[in-house]
């Protein structure tokens, strides 16, 4: 079935140096990739979508990019903040026996020091 | 504005008891999505549903029924609440497959 692997557990970095999130996925039908961002006691909320192969895709400085050849779509900010430390899920939204479902990947935590 | 509702916001109930989970949106959107939240898990999908009657099984369906009564109301029902059922768990709703869904604030759920 459809997976979604991402980096695992807990990030910490030192705010002012790139933020790289691995994710990678499996499925054998049309692909949506979704990052979702969620803050302590707050529910997920959209930070970045794409559909498109090759197509670098921004949002709040964070930026994007789908490549099907590897089944990737690897979460990068140039320059990390501490307003960054929140939970992030990759997730991808198929169509699986005629209903459109969202698989996520576990998560991972990240965390930005002074 | 678009707008997905749970209700309750915290639960607490025994292990044997019965609980519903409700949510409701009011962007007319077709899917509706219930999501638990563990750490180390990460956002499971339990079940799902693409309109008024329809409901599809996720990935974790054990112990929960679901029913969608009508477009804008979604229920997780536990008929015989168990200790591993204690989670946080997410409503969701979009309209199409391309579209990102929008999450409810979440339901604390502890069973005792």
């Amino acid at each position: 079935g459809d997976s979604v692997t991402q980096t695992e557990g807990l990030v910490t970095l030192t705010e002012g140096l790139p933020v790289m999130l691995n994710c990678t996925y499996q499925t054998a039908y049309s692909t949506f990739l979704f990052w979702y961002v969620q803050h302590l006691n707050e529910a997920p909320k959209l930070l970045l979508k794409s559909s498109t192969d090759n197509k670098r895709t921004e949002h709040q400085g964070f930026h994007a990019t789908l490549h099907k050849s590897s089944s990737s779509f690897h979460l990068q900010k140039s320059s990390a903040q501490l307003s960054d430390s929140a939970l992030y899920y990759c997730a991808l939204s198929d169509r699986t026996g005629g209903a459109d479902r969202l698989t996520f990947g576990k998560g991972t935590q990240l965390i930005i020091q002074p | 504005e678009a707008a997905v509702t749970q209700s309750p916001r915290n639960k607490v109930t025994v292990t044997g008891g019965n609980v519903t989970l409700s949510c409701r949106q009011t962007n007319s959107h077709n899917y509706m999505y219930w999501y638990r939240q563990d750490t180390g898990h990460g956002l499971r999908l339990i079940h799902y549903s693409y309109g008024a009657g329809n409901l599809q099984i996720g990935d974790v369906p054990d112990g929960y029924k679901a029913t969608r009564t009508t477009q804008e109301d979604f229920f997780l029902l536990l008929e015989l609440a168990s200790p591993s059922q204690t989670s946080l768990y997410f409503c969701a709703s979009r309209q199409i497959n391309n579209q990102a869904p929008l999450f409810g604030e979440g339901t604390r759920l502890s069973v005792l």
